[in-house]
């Protein structure tokens, strides 16, 4: 079993529709969830962090913990052709090391 | 801030031969800082975890001898690839913390694509 599980997508949504991403881990210890952005040929860039459960909004995303299901999601709304990319989940258990998923590709059509 | 360069952007050599790629935090002191592999169409892989002025952690299956890692300040780390083989041949991301702290996030550099002949 992987630590962190992805749907590898392709997640497609029509432009100005919710994106929405799901992320499941194994380590019940982990303590800090991560979504990053990458585009092709270049390296992630954070979206946003959530530590606690619930629900945590920046602009047109919102991540959602619920660490008693061990799961993590992320949503797009008015999804835009820019959100084109995949979206990998990062989760940190104690200490600096982040554990990758496989990464969603979501792919917005005008 | 918090910004992250990588050098060189691109590269390609002959086998068996070997090829530095450096890291650099621009703007802040990395205590940590994290070398990554990257495949096509795959996840990013963490090779070592590198703590300036001391030894770098492999990760299993990372042959430290292959793979230098040379950590000498708060903002630079260095990865080499010794005798590099056409099977190296991938996206490599380093990423750098501002302090050990688990709510603290990476900040990743732009990779260095090596491309192995």
């Amino acid at each position: 079993q992987k630590e962190v599980e992805q749907n590898s997508g392709p997640l497609s949504v029509p432009e100005g529709a919710i994106a929405s991403l799901n992320c499941t881990y194994s380590d019940r210890g982990s303590q800090s969830f991560f979504w990053y952005r990458q585009y092709s040929g270049k390296s992630p860039e954070l979206i946003m962090f959530i530590y606690s459960n619930g629900d945590k909004e920046d602009g047109r995303f919102t991540a959602q913990l619920n660490k008693a299901s061990q799961y993590v999601s992320l949503l797009i709304r008015d999804s835009q052709p820019s959100d084109s990319a995949t979206y990998l989940c990062a989760v940190k258990a104690a200490g600096n090391k982040l554990t990758f998923g496989g990464g969603t590709r979501v792919l917005v059509k005008p | 801030g918090a910004v992250v360069s990588q050098h060189p952007s691109r590269v390609i050599c002959k086998s068996g031969t070997s090829v530095k790629i450096e890291c650099r935090s621009l703007d802040f002191q990395a205590t940590t800082m994290f070398w990554y592999r990257q495949f096509p169409k795959q996840s990013l892989m963490l090779m070592a975890t590198s703590n300036e002025g001391s030894k770098a952690t492999y990760e299993q299956g990372v042959e430290k001898d292959k793979f230098l890692i040379n950590h000498a300040s708060l903002t630079l780390s260095t990865l080499t690839v010794t005798s590099a083989h056409p099977e190296d041949s991938s996206f490599y991301i380093c990423s750098a913390t501002r302090d050990s702290h688990t709510q603290e996030t990476q900040y990743f550099g732009p990779g260095t694509r090596l491309l192995v002949l």
